[in-house]
């Protein structure tokens, strides 16, 4: 599983955009590219899955450059409930369930 | 989306007890669910792969005796962890998948285990 890289915090404004980068620079070509938001004493939550370009969905959207080598997380006006912990995982194939989590990312959301 | 439910969502026990965590999936059939272990501010560890009618899969480190997982049903993975001490106290979360979802897995609330 390819290992990645997410800075440890990020501190935000409510009403700000958000970007959270990752790393996974060895990530492989059958791989896809996952990001979980985990709120604290609860279990990790999906937020959004992609292999290339751009996916959007109700929450977030998810850009991936052309080398995958790695993808940002963009969370459009954040409010103080956004924040989380958010991790970045990179799978072998979409339905890969057995995940390596790494450090993620701590979102604090400020008023 | 998929559901994940585990019990209890806390529990206290003597050190030197077992106890049983249940992982269920309330509307969907799961051939394979996960048992993580998350301590205070690090990261979700994987422990084992519980899967249905066959004995579960441990990660390195993680002793199979002590961490008992069963898996029944397909809809049911349990937990046990048997002579619980101290250094046991931890959040423990399972995941399951579905098939024919979207690629995402479904995890349960969790469990915080103290062990006193």
């Amino acid at each position: 599983l390819a290992k990645t890289t997410q800075p440890i915090s990020m501190d935000s404004y409510e009403g700000q955009e958000v970007n959270i980068t990752c790393s996974h620079n060895n990530i492989a070509t059958n791989d896809y590219i996952t990001w979980y938001q985990q709120f604290p004493s609860q279990g990790p939550r999906f937020i959004i899955q992609g292999y290339k370009t751009k996916v959007t969905n109700e929450v977030a959207s998810l850009f991936i450059p052309a080398d995958r080598k790695s993808s940002t997380l963009s969370l459009p006006r954040v409010s103080l409930s956004d924040t989380a912990v958010y991790y970045c995982l990179v799978g072998a194939g979409a339905g890969s369930y057995q995940l390596t989590f790494g450090k993620g990312t701590k979102l604090s959301v400020i008023p | 989306g998929a559901v994940v439910s585990q019990h209890p969502s806390w529990v206290i026990c003597k050190s030197g007890t077992s106890v049983k965590i249940e992982c269920r999936s309330l509307d969907f059939q799961a051939t394979t669910m996960f048992w993580y272990r998350q301590f205070p501010k690090q990261s979700l560890m994987l422990m084992a792969t519980s899967n249905e009618g066959s004995k579960a899969t441990y990660e390195q480190g993680v002793e199979k005796d002590k961490f008992l997982i069963n898996h029944a049903s397909l809809t049911l993975s349990t937990l046990t962890v048997t002579s619980a001490h101290p250094e046991d106290s931890s959040f423990y979360i399972c995941s399951a998948d579905s098939v024919g979802g979207k690629g995402e897995a479904f995890f349960g609330q969790g469990t915080r285990l103290t062990v006193v």
